[in-house]
């Protein structure tokens, strides 16, 4: 069964630094591209960024607002997942969810049940 | 940037009526491959993220023949044949044709 849980969130103040964490496993985590996806209280779902696999290169896409201040990096050996925030701003208080496609292309089949972010003074 | 938008935003529906949801985007969704990614996501109360249907009209395993996915290039429907009381919630459609960009969601509640 593939799972994903994230881990990692909590308050913080702006300008403040946090990393999340998502623990993969039910699936060869190494070629598979990972993404990160936010939801902010009460609003819809913003994508972050990604990561691709090893096979394709394990490089990255942001999302132009938390590109330069939010970095995504994958540790296959141990099937996780991270999302390093920097320069957190209020604006990045969300739900913080890991999700990736495993069997049907194109799309997000598998999700994690989210880590919250509060960015506030 | 590829904007998408859903409309309605709110759809009250009757129990064991249909119900339906545009998705359209600001540019062709057809990849270089020919595949077109567009997908519905549905968010229930308390529930993790669940994917309905992928490519515009493929079931994703366990998804109840209730519920089907139609269009092209830039325009797409997602019907519910008969709305149940579990289906409340809301709906997004994503395409991850170029990056990843989702609609606004359509929130599904019952009369």
């Amino acid at each position: 069964e593939v799972q994903l849980v994230e881990s990692g969130g909590g308050l913080v103040k702006p300008g403040g630094s946090l990393r999340l964490s998502c623990a993969a496993s039910g699936f060869t985590f190494t070629n598979v591209w990972m993404y990160w996806v936010r939801q902010a209280p009460g609003k819809g779902l913003e994508w972050v960024g990604r990561i691709k696999g090893k096979i394709d290169g394990g490089t990255t896409d942001y999302a132009a607002p938390v590109k330069g201040r939010f970095t995504i990096s994958r540790d296959d050996s141990e099937n996780t997942l991270y999302l390093q925030m920097n320069s957190l701003k209020t604006e990045d208080t969300a739900m913080y969810y890991c999700a990736t496609c495993i069997t049907a292309p194109g799309s997000f089949d598998s999700w994690g049940q989210g880590t919250l972010v509060t960015v506030s003074s | 940037d590829i904007v998408m938008t859903q409309t309605p935003l709110s759809s009250p529906v009757t129990l064991g009526q249909p119900a339906s949801i545009s998705c359209r985007s600001s540019q062709s969704l057809v990849h270089s491959n020919g595949d077109t990614y567009l997908s519905w996501l549905q968010q229930r109360p308390g529930q993790p993220l669940r994917l309905l249907i992928y490519k515009i009209s493929n079931r994703f395993s366990g998804v109840p023949d209730r519920f089907s996915g139609s269009g092209a290039g830039a325009d797409f429907t997602l019907r519910i044949s008969r709305v149940e009381a579990e289906d409340v919630g809301v709906y997004y459609c994503m395409q991850a044709t170029q990056l990843i960009t989702f609609g606004q969601g359509t929130r599904l509640e019952i009369k």
